[in-house]
Formats: C-alpha cells, sequence, structure tokens
C-alpha cells in the first residue's frame, strides 16, 4: 500500500461543476502540499498545509491531521483547470512522498 | 529568472552511455531535491541535499546513479551505463528549510 494515497484517479466534469480531490497519507508528517503538473508542464506548487483550510482564489485545500487526510476543492471548475494534481507529504525524517496523481479533465 | 532551472530540458541516449544532468535551484533556498516521475505515475524520490550534504538516497538508486552539490548552489545528477528503464522525466525541486517547494521544467530523459 502507498503511503500517499490520492483518490480519484481520473476526474472527468463539466464546467461549473464543483470538484473535489482527496488525499490520504498513512505516515507522520510536518507538512501537506498540493500540486499541479499541466501536460508536457512542471510542476507548480498551489498549497502547503500543515494545518486547517486556505484558500487561493477558487483552490480550496484542507486537512485534517487527526484523520491523516487532506481534500483539493476546486470551485467553478474551468477547462484551464484540466491538469494532474498531485498531493505530497513531507514526513518526519524531512523526506517527501508523492501521491500519483489524480488526472483532473474539465469539459467545456 | 529566478526559479529551479534545470538543464538541459530532452536528453536521447544510446544504451550504455553516461549522462549528466544539472540543477540551479533559487539561490537562497538550502534544500534540493532530485525526483523521477514516468508517464502516469506520480514523482519518484530519489535523494536530496540540504546545502551540500547528501542526506538520503532512495533504494531506488542503483549505484549507477550519483548526485552531487559541491558548493551548495548547484546540483548534478549523474547516470552511468544508461538503461531504457532509465527513461523517464527527472525532476529537481528546491526550498527553504521545509517551506514551499519550487519545481523547475525537468529533464526528459529517453535511452534509446
Amino acid at each position: 500500500k502507498n503511503e500517499v494515497e490520492q483518490s480519484p484517479q481520473n476526474l472527468t466534469a463539466q464546467e461549473g461543476e464543483f470538484i473535489t480531490i482527496n488525499c490520504s497519507y498513512s505516515v507522520g508528517i510536518s507538512a501537506l502540499h498540493w500540486l499541479q503538473q499541466h501536460p508536457g508542464g512542471g510542476i507548480v506548487s498551489l498549497f502547503m498545509l500543515s494545518s486547517g483550510k486556505k484558500k487561493h482564489g477558487r483552490l480550496i485545500a484542507t486537512i485534517n491531521i487527526q484523520e491523516k487526510h487532506s481534500s483539493l476543492h476546486i470551485t467553478a471548475s474551468h477547462p484551464r483547470d484540466s491538469a494532474v494534481y498531485i498531493c505530497a507529504v513531507l514526513n518526519r525524517d524531512d523526506k517527501i512522498i508523492f501521491g500519483k496523481g489524480t488526472r483532473l479533465h474539465i469539459l467545456p | 529568472d529566478t526559479g529551479v532551472s534545470q538543464d538541459p530540458r530532452h536528453k536521447i541516449t544510446k544504451r550504455g552511455q553516461n549522462v549528466t544532468f544539472r540543477c540551479d535551484p533559487i539561490s537562497e533556498h538550502n534544500r534540493l531535491y532530485w525526483y523521477r516521475q514516468t508517464l502516469g505515475q506520480g514523482p519518484e524520490f530519489l535523494t536530496y541535499f540540504q546545502n551540500e550534504a547528501q542526506l538520503e538516497k532512495s533504494r531506488l538508486l542503483s549505484d549507477r546513479f550519483s548526485a552531487e552539490r559541491p558548493k551548495g548552489s548547484f546540483s548534478t545528477l549523474e547516470i552511468q551505463r544508461t538503461e531504457q528503464g532509465d527513461s523517464a522525466m527527472y525532476l529537481c525541486a528546491s526550498s527553504f528549510g521545509t517551506l514551499k517547494l519550487f519545481f523547475g521544467s525537468g529533464t526528459q530523459l529517453s535511452v534509446l
């Protein structure tokens, strides 16, 4: 079992829909990252969380440390949000462990 | 450009050849990470440095892989006697301590 699991693996939705991507982890962490990767492009860090909730534009990230779970939400989704979203945790040894990513496709 | 830069962007090589990649992190960042990503998978940890010290190396890395960060600034990743299974995107990221990560655009390696 991977130490960082994401769901769903693939998600296709219509423009305007509310999107939720989930991340569960099994190790102790000091921080959790949500990353965005466009096809052929580099990786951009969206959020770094150690507790609670963060919001940036239409993106919201939450984390529940007790349940070892985080969610990334996208409100009013748009085709330009189509990308791979990756959850990554920084464990107690300062090593970053990545999930396999969620491939999101927003249809116009 | 003050981001993380990687060179080259693409590398095509024949099996058995040696290749070397370079990563220039953001200047004040003390941590530098190397990852490998294959199609459809999330990045896999290879190794990381704090300043010039290599603190951890993944078991995924065989003895054919070596990384250096001699002056605590840029880093190189060398693969000796490349194999077709080494074909992947090699990503570099940097951070200041445990703060936000910044990624380079990666080096896409194709071993023929």
